[in-house]
């Protein structure tokens, strides 16, 4: 069964940078794409982009290049980097996997989740 | 960008009843297209893909219809632990891969 767990601070200030980590179990970091998803609390989700093991990535336009995806097949891991943060990126934070070995194949499963607030 | 707009917003229905909910794309994105189910406090669950699949263990009550630029879930008889929000996404054409606004299904 493969599971996803984010982590990472909950609270990050202005201006800085928002890293988070989500831990893969139950399958190999290097078989799949990986993305990472987000929520504002109240509000729909946010796809901000994918990363594969070779390094290829692609990320949502509309956050101006601030996000950067990284993987780490010695820990089986991946990894966001979100830039010049504002409120605005308050959210949810969810790490995922993309089924069927696309980059595009469909969110499943998905982290249970973190809740990161930008706040000075 | 294909904006995928989702409706109702909201409705409410009893247990037993039957659901509808619809999600129109602004672009046409063939079959490439997903439904989630959020529970609150929860992360989404992959119901449907491609349309019309249902997601491994995902119960016949439910089902995916469409293609193009207009697409349909149903629920045939809402049991108590279908009352969530419901999410269609498509990679019809990307990027971005995008989320519609949500459905929720509240009791009434």
């Amino acid at each position: 069964q493969v599971q996803l767990q984010e982590s990472g601070p909950g609270l990050v200030k202005p201006s800085e940078t928002l890293s988070l980590t989500c831990t893969v179990s139950g399958a190999s970091i290097t078989d799949y794409y990986w993305s990472w998803i987000r929520q504002p609390p109240g509000k729909g989700l946010e796809w901000i982009g994918y990363a594969f093991f070779s390094g290829a990535t692609n990320y949502n336009p509309s956050l101006n290049r601030r996000a950067s995806i990284s993987v780490d097949t010695s820990k089986n891991q991946f990894s966001l980097k979100l830039i010049s943060v504002t409120a605005a990126d308050t959210a949810v934070y969810y790490c995922a996997r993309a089924s069927g070995g696309s980059p595009d194949g469909w969110f499943d499963p998905w982290g249970l989740g973190t809740l990161v607030t930008v706040s000075s | 960008e294909v904006v995928l707009t989702q409706s109702p917003a909201t409705v409410s229905l009893s247990p037993g009843e039957r659901a509808t909910l619809s999600c129109r794309a602004s672009q046409n994105i063939a079959y490439y297209l997903a439904w989630y189910q959020q529970k609150p406090g929860q992360a989404p669950k992959l119901l449907i893909y491609d349309a019309s699949n249902r997601a491994t263990g995902i119960p016949a009550r439910f089902s995916g219809s469409g293609f193009g630029t207009d697409f349909t879930l149903i629920i045939s008889s809402l049991e108590p632990e279908d009352f969530a929000i419901y999410y269609c996404q498509q990679r019809g054409q990307w990027p971005p891969l995008t989320f519609g606004g949500g459905t929720k299904v509240e009791i009434k």
